[in-house]
């Protein structure tokens, strides 16, 4: 069955460090690949999404994702974090030939940023 | 910019009871979907409309469940009878032409 792995479930980190968070998936067709993230008390955002094309993908809040299809990777990165950045991420892909469209969730990784 | 909306944020319930969730949908959305997070595991997919019409379920989502759109704007999820183990939180999404989907708040049911 598809799946979507995220390897760290908790990421503490100080303002200014650099960050990255892992996401695999198991599925060897054409994806969609979804970054999400949950700010304390309020719904998902899209952060940002692959579909085709440029593999490294910039979203909101200076986000930036790569897509490495030999990986079956889609890490989400961001070169300095602030304190607001303190959240939880959870990576997501939908198969390229649904008609539903249907996310497929990673366990999600819980970002601190300590001030 | 549009939302989607859910209500209530917070529903308490007797085990064995029926509840209805709502969700308004952004208004030019054709797709929309239940989704749920039981606390401390991945958010799942439940089901997704189109159509007027369920397009897929997911194993989760048994005879207990069943969703529906009653007007041109609001999208509902019941369960029948509610469970300990349904107690989780509810969240529904909507998309249009992209790709991209949009949540909502979502709703804790607590279910005693």
């Amino acid at each position: 069955a598809q799946s979507v792995s995220q390897h760290n479930h908790h990421v503490i980190l100080s303002e200014a460090a650099s960050l990255e968070l892992g996401c695999n998936y198991s599925y060897g067709g054409t994806v969609n690949l979804f970054w999400y993230v949950q700010y304390p008390g309020q719904h998902l955002q899209l952060l940002l999404k692959y579909f085709s094309g440029d593999p490294l993908v910039k979203g909101i809040k200076g986000f930036e994702a790569e897509f490495i299809k030999s990986k079956f990777s889609f890490n989400l990165r961001k070169p300095s974090v602030q304190w607001s950045d303190t959240a939880e991420y959870f990576c997501a892909v939908t198969k390229g030939s649904s008609n539903t469209g249907k996310l497929i969730f990673g366990q999600g990784t819980t970002l601190q940023v300590k001030p | 910019e549009p939302e989607v909306t859910q209500t209530p944020s917070h529903q308490v319930t007797q085990m064995g009871q029926e509840v209805i969730l709502r969700c308004v949908p952004i208004s030019n959305h054709l797709y929309f979907y239940w989704y749920r997070q039981i606390l401390g595991q991945k958010v799942e997919f439940l089901v997704s409309f189109y159509n007027n019409e369920i397009s897929e379920k997911s194993e989760i989502f048994d005879d207990q469940f069943s969703v529906e759109r009653p007007d041109g704007s609001n999208f509902t999820l019941k369960i029948r009878s509610t469970k300990l183990e349904d107690s989780a939180m509810y969240f529904c999404a909507s998309r249009g032409s992209g790709l991209e989907q949009y949540f909502g708040p979502g709703t804790r049911l607590t279910v005693t």
